[in-house]
Formats: C-alpha cells, structure tokens, sequence
C-alpha cells in the first residue's frame, strides 16, 4: 500500500538532546514536508523539499534541520536551539501537479522530560 | 494559520447536517482544501475547489466557495459520529518560489446522539 509513515508515534527528549524524527514515503511523490502542530493552532510550515538534495526554510526553522538524500526520506532534526520542542509534528508529501494534493503521515508527538 | 480564519467548534446532532465555515485573505489563491483529523492522527484530504468553481460536490459532502467575499465552506449531510474530528481549512499560496499550503486553526466538530 502506498503512503507516508512517520516514525517514532511518541518520543520523548530530555533538555539540551538533539532528536531525528523519520519520514518515509513510497508515493513517488517529489514534494516532502514537515509541519508543527501545537493546541488551538494550525499547522505551521518548518522545512520543505521540492527535489533530492535540495531543501528550503519554512516559517519557523530556527532551532530545526532537515536532509534529503534520497527521494523517499525527509528526516527532521529537532536540535537543543529550539526553546519549545514539545509539540506535534506531521510529515507530508504532495504530488507535483498544480493541484497540490498533500498526504499526510499519521504524526510524532514529541514530549521534553 | 495566520490568514485563514475558522470557529473553533461546532456542536450538531446526529443526523443533521453540519456547516463549517472559513474565510481566507489572499485573493489570488488557485486552490482551497478541506482536510480532517482524528485524535492522535494526521490529516486526511477530504477535499479540494479550484477558485473558478463555486460548488463541488462528493457523496455527503458539498464545498460552496464565495470568492468575493473570500468564504469558504464544507457541508457534510447526514452527519455520523464517525465524522467527529477536527477540519481544516487551507489555501494554497505562492511564495516566492513554492507553493505553500495556509492552514487555520481547525473546528473541532462534536456529533452527538
């Protein structure tokens, strides 16, 4: 079956530890992304890839690094400059037609101890 | 989401239907989509309008777009409990070099008996 699996579903980090959430998709798909998601908000855009090899800031990276070095693999590090980590982060990937059409994974619930 | 607008909740009964509405500011968005998303998942594409369409129509759902006044809505018939969830609004925006999806906040919708 095609789709986007992210994995762990709950990680948890304590303070000043550097964390890889993993994403992985088998839709062909050459668009990835990494949303955050925290209570009562909507998501928000922190890295994006359009191609292999090539990625671009979001709206609030600062404190977050990606890498793309294969097609179906966008991992995303919360590193120990981001102030805030606890929150809920979704992966996705869309198609390339003018459409947009994104499909998300099911999310990684990340918790500070 | 910093530019689409959306209530937080939505109470109806089952049976009824139900009518969750946005607005979005950026005219020129080609696209608009509605996605839902279950507790402790990720987001699912239930639907999406392209701007020169008023009304789109998919089994119990109708999407009605009033592009001037930049409103949005999504109509589920003979709503089921099944479709407790929260549903995102989104416009897809140009920036500069990407397509960029802007989310709002979500309605959470609470169907009871």
């Amino acid at each position: 079956d095609g789709g986007i699996t992210q994995s762990p579903k709950y990680l948890f980090r304590k303070e000043g530890q550097n964390v890889t959430l993993s994403c992985e998709q088998n839709l062909n798909h050459d668009a990835m992304y990494w949303y955050r998601q925290d209570p009562g908000q909507g998501l928000r855009l922190i890295y994006y890839s359009q191609i292999v090899n090539d990625f671009q800031k979001g709206d609030i990276a600062e404190g977050y690094s990606v890498s793309r070095e294969k097609k179906e693999s966008f991992p995303l590090t919360v590193t120990s400059a981001q102030k805030n980590p606890t929150a809920f982060y979704l992966c996705a990937s869309s198609t390339s037609g003018t459409a947009l059409e994104a499909f998300f994974g099911q999310g990684t619930r990340l918790t500070v101890v | 989401g910093e530019d689409v607008e959306q209530s937080l909740f939505l109470s109806v009964r089952e049976g009824d239907s139900s009518v969750i509405n946005c607005t979005y500011t950026d005219s020129s968005s080609t696209y608009l989509y509605w996605y839902k998303q279950e507790p402790g998942a990720g987001l699912q594409l239930l639907t999406y309008i392209f701007s020169n369409m008023d009304m789109k129509q998919d089994q119990r759902l109708t999407v009605l777009l009033n592009k001037k006044d930049k409103h949005l809505s999504l109509r589920i018939a003979d709503t089921q409990t099944g479709d407790s969830a929260i549903y995102f609004c989104a416009e897809r925006r140009w920036a500069g070099g990407y397509n960029k999806l802007i989310f709002g906040a979500g309605t959470r919708l609470a169907v009871h008996p």
